[in-house]
């Protein structure tokens, strides 16, 4: 199957730093989703970004499919930032099926 | 986007036992899930949903252990069977085809926490 690796596994930061999260990804995919857990399980959808550059907010995403990684830009971070995030990928020929990387554990101090 | 809830939130059940949780979107959806997440760990796909047939399951999930019924395209429901400690987890259902992004974006719904004694 797609192996999907996310680094680092762990980010500690002070509020207001930035910060890179990086997705790996070894096949072509239909789809890639970022998605931040917060601390009680629920998922939120950042981005749907299978190619390309969003913006949302203090939180940015480009995904460059040709070379088969994607990187979420989190700018003056705050403690509500903290949780862990999720990279997912839809293999080309596994409609809906999500392969999720093992996450980024965020804390943000204050 | 669609909104989807889960029932139980949570529950604490004895092994040996099975639990039933249900996964309802307010609008009709093409494509449903279901998730697990073992304790600090990713999430790994269980199976899809399929309206009107029979699930279809990922490699290390079999029927007998986690029946799914699809009755309709807003309604799914997963049972965890015969429930050991090793079951804890949370179970996760998500739907595609309700986005606006994307034709196959997929949204979770909150999860139901389950814990095994």
């Amino acid at each position: 199957g797609i192996q999907v690796e996310q680094s680092p596994p762990d980010l500690i930061l002070q509020e207001g730093a930035n910060s890179t999260l990086r997705c790996n990804f070894s096949d072509s995919v239909n789809n890639l989703q970022w998605f931040h857990q917060n601390p009680w399980g629920q998922l939120i959808n950042l981005f749907y970004i299978p190619s390309g550059t969003k913006q949302n907010g203090r939180l940015s995403a480009t995904t460059v499919a040709t070379e088969r990684y994607s990187l979420l830009y989190i700018s003056s971070s705050q403690t509500t930032d903290s949780g862990v995030y999720f990279c997912a990928v839809e293999r080309s020929d596994s409609w809906g099926k999500l392969q999720f990387g093992a996450g980024t554990q965020v804390v943000v101090t204050p | 986007s669609a909104v989807i809830s889960q029932k139980p939130s949570r529950d604490i059940c004895q092994r040996g036992t099975s639990l039933t949780i249900q996964c309802q979107v307010d609008s009709q959806v093409t494509m449903m899930f279901w998730y697990r997440q073992q304790p600090g760990q990713s999430l790994t796909l269980i199976a899809t949903a399929n309206q009107g047939s029979e699930a279809t399951y990922e490699s290390g999930f079999v029927i007998d252990k986690f029946p799914i019924s699809r009755p309709n395209l807003t309604f799914s429901t997963l049972t965890v069977s015969n429930m050991s400690p090793e079951d804890s987890s949370i179970y996760l259902c998500s739907f595609a085809g309700g986005g606006t992004s994307g034709y196959n974006e997929q949204f979770f719904g909150p999860g139901t926490r389950l814990t095994v004694l």
